[in-house]
Parts: structure tokens; sequence; C-alpha cells
């Protein structure tokens, strides 16, 4: 009963480089959220889906860029790492009323 | 524009005392509140939640109140435990839309 799985745990980027956090749930949930948490702002989303093939930003999307090709799977792309990117990011799915989330990746960009 | 608050950065009490957590919102059109509980390098986990037609939910040690009229809602634990030490979000969707707001957060530490 694995729920959201978020990878990796932690990753170090230069600036500029570029990576994907993957995000797989096996709740065959529809919705689907990437966060990210800085200290003492909370959560702020930056995308969210509801479905296979339709994504929507949320209120940080800048920066980033995601897919959904499948129920099961919505990685997030950051395309050229800047130091404002330094974060915890989360992955959540959404059952009813619910959210579930990932265990998170702790992204330095320096 | 920050539309779930929680003022409370941190909170201390003892152990088998009552914490209350607090939550303020602007939208009136939230109708669905929601509290996560997280311990340090793990995600949010549900903890309780409660919808807009009541004003309180109850879930053993957890009661969550809701004051529409005020946009303001709490969290009650009691008695509280150590364990219960984690920071609190409080969140918020509304029925009409697709998105969660949550608030700062507020860490409660639990004193044995």
């Amino acid at each position: 009963n694995a729920g959201v799985t978020q990878t990796p745990k932690f990753r170090i980027l230069k600036i500029g480089q570029s990576m994907t956090l993957q995000c797989t749930q096996d709740m065959n949930h529809n919705y689907m959220y990437w966060y990210r948490q800085d200290p003492g702002m909370g959560l702020k989303l930056i995308y969210y889906s509801v479905g296979a093939g339709i994504t929507d930003k949320g209120e940080v999307p800048n920066g980033y860029n995601v897919s959904r090709s499948t129920t099961e799977d919505f990685p997030l792309r950051l395309e050229l790492a800047a130091p404002s990117q330094t974060s915890v990011y989360f992955c959540a799915s959404r059952g009813g009323e619910k959210l579930f989330f990932g265990s998170g990746t702790q992204l330095s960009v320096l | 524009d920050q539309q779930v608050k929680q003022n409370s950065p941190s909170l201390s009490v003892q152990e088998g005392r009552i914490s209350i957590l607090n939550c303020d919102y602007t939208n009136s059109m939230f109708d669905y509140f929601l509290w996560y509980k997280k311990y340090p390098a793990e995600g949010p986990t549900f903890l309780i939640s409660i919808s807009s037609i009541k004003d309180k939910n109850e879930d053993g040690r957890f009661t969550v109140f809701l004051n529409k009229s005020a946009k303001h809602l709490s969290l009650h634990i009691v008695p509280s435990q150590p364990g219960d030490s984690a920071v609190y979000f409080c969140a918020a969707s509304s029925n009409t839309g697709n998105q969660f707001y949550f608030g700062t957060g507020t860490s409660l530490t639990v004193i044995p």
C-alpha cells in the first residue's frame, strides 16, 4: 500500500541545471498536485492536474513545467534551476475531499 | 495574498493539557476545511476535517470548531501528548474549485 511515492528524496543542483521530480500514486486518483514548502510560508501550489492530459497552474508556477500522461504519474520539471527554487517539494493526490501527500523532495540549488 | 492564515508560528503546552490551534480565512467561498499534521522529513498527513454545514467535528482527542461568521476555525487536542509535537497546517477548499489553500503552519511542542 504505497500511496504517493516521490523520488528523489534529496537533490543538489547547480544554477542552470535541469531535473525532474518524480511522483507516482497507486490509488487511482484523478487529481494530483505539486506544492512547495518554504520556511514560514506554508504550502504553495505550483501545478495541479484533474486527470491524464489535463494540467493547470497554481499560485507559483513560474520556472516549472508538468505533464500528466497517465493517471499514476505526475512529474515536475525544473528547466533552469535558480536559487529561489531551493525548497521542499510535495506531491499529493486527492481522494474525495482529502489530499494524500508523498514524503517530499528536498532540493537545494547552489 | 494569504487566504488561509495561522498567526501563531509556535505553541508549547504541558502534557495532559489542552492544545488550541487557530486558523483564519478570508474567502467566503471556502466550504471545506482540513487539518494536517507534519513531522520532520515526512509529508503532511490528514488529521481531521469539517464541512461548512457543521460547526464542530470530533475524532477521539481531536476536535475542530468552525465559526463561519468570524471566518475562523480552531483545532483542540485534549489531552495533549508528546507524540502530538509536530507542525499543524490548516487548509481550505471550495466545492467550485480544484485547489486547496494552506496556512503557514503552527509548530506544536508538547512538554512531558
